[in-house]
């Protein structure tokens, strides 16, 4: 089984801090996802990467960056932390098998207060 | 509008009960479809997905109508294990291939 591992279950951060969440896949897929889940909101996509150095903004990305250096990380980074960007944070990596089902696998979730 | 629009719920039914829910989505251009289960603070999980001519899993039964761009989510027998929050997904043709959410329909299951 595909095992994504994000790095916190639960972080509390202040107000303008540089905040790095981190997410680790095993199985060498080419794609991985960050969302953010909010009550009422449901998963909305931050940012994605296709493959190494490769990233594309996703319906929000605004206040955050992110970071694939190599194939089986990607990391989300939020450079100056606000309260609104409190929420729980998925990370998800993909198959590349285009023609099976969905094939994502989500990380546990980091649950990110910043105050 | 949202792209995917579900009844938050919450459905309380009775163990043994049969539910349904149902699911709508904007782009006609969505290429493949799902369910995805997601129990309290945990992460969501595929359940299963939904083809066109209808697909069963045990005492699961999903249905697509392309022509109205509905999606649903047939439980028979419901269990006190099947409450969670069920979350509707679409998903688009290209490269990337980004999954599309709904915001989820809550179920509770009473004994």
């Amino acid at each position: 089984d595909v095992k994504v591992t994000q790095s916190s279950r639960y972080l509390v951060k202040r107000t303008g801090e540089k905040v790095f969440l981190e997410c680790v896949q095993d199985m060498d897929h080419e794609n991985m996802f960050w969302y953010r889940q909010d009550p009422g909101l449901g998963l909305r996509l931050i940012y994605f990467s296709y493959d190494v150095k490769m990233k594309e903004k996703g319906d929000i990305p605004e206040g955050y960056s992110v970071s694939r250096e190599k194939k089986e990380r990607f990391s989300l980074i939020l450079e100056s932390a606000s309260t609104n960007q409190t929420s729980m944070y998925l990370c998800a990596s993909r198959s590349p098998d285009f023609r099976g089902p969905a094939g994502y696998t989500f990380g546990s979730g980091t649950r990110l207060t910043v105050v | 509008r949202k792209e995917v629009e579900q009844d938050p719920g919450p459905f309380n039914v009775p163990e043994g009960a049969t539910v349904a829910f149902n699911c709508t989505y904007s782009n006609s251009a969505s290429q493949s479809f799902f369910w995805y289960r997601q129990d309290c603070r945990k992460e969501p999980k595929l359940l299963m997905s939904v083809y066109s001519s209808g697909n069963e899993d045990g005492r699961f039964t999903a249905q697509l109508n392309r022509a109205s761009q509905y999606i649903s989510l047939l439980i028979r027998d419901s269990k006190l294990s099947d409450s969670a929050t069920y979350l509707c997904v679409t998903q688009g043709r290209g490269a990337t291939n980004k999954l599309i959410f709904g915001t989820g329909t809550l179920l509770a299951v009473q004994p």
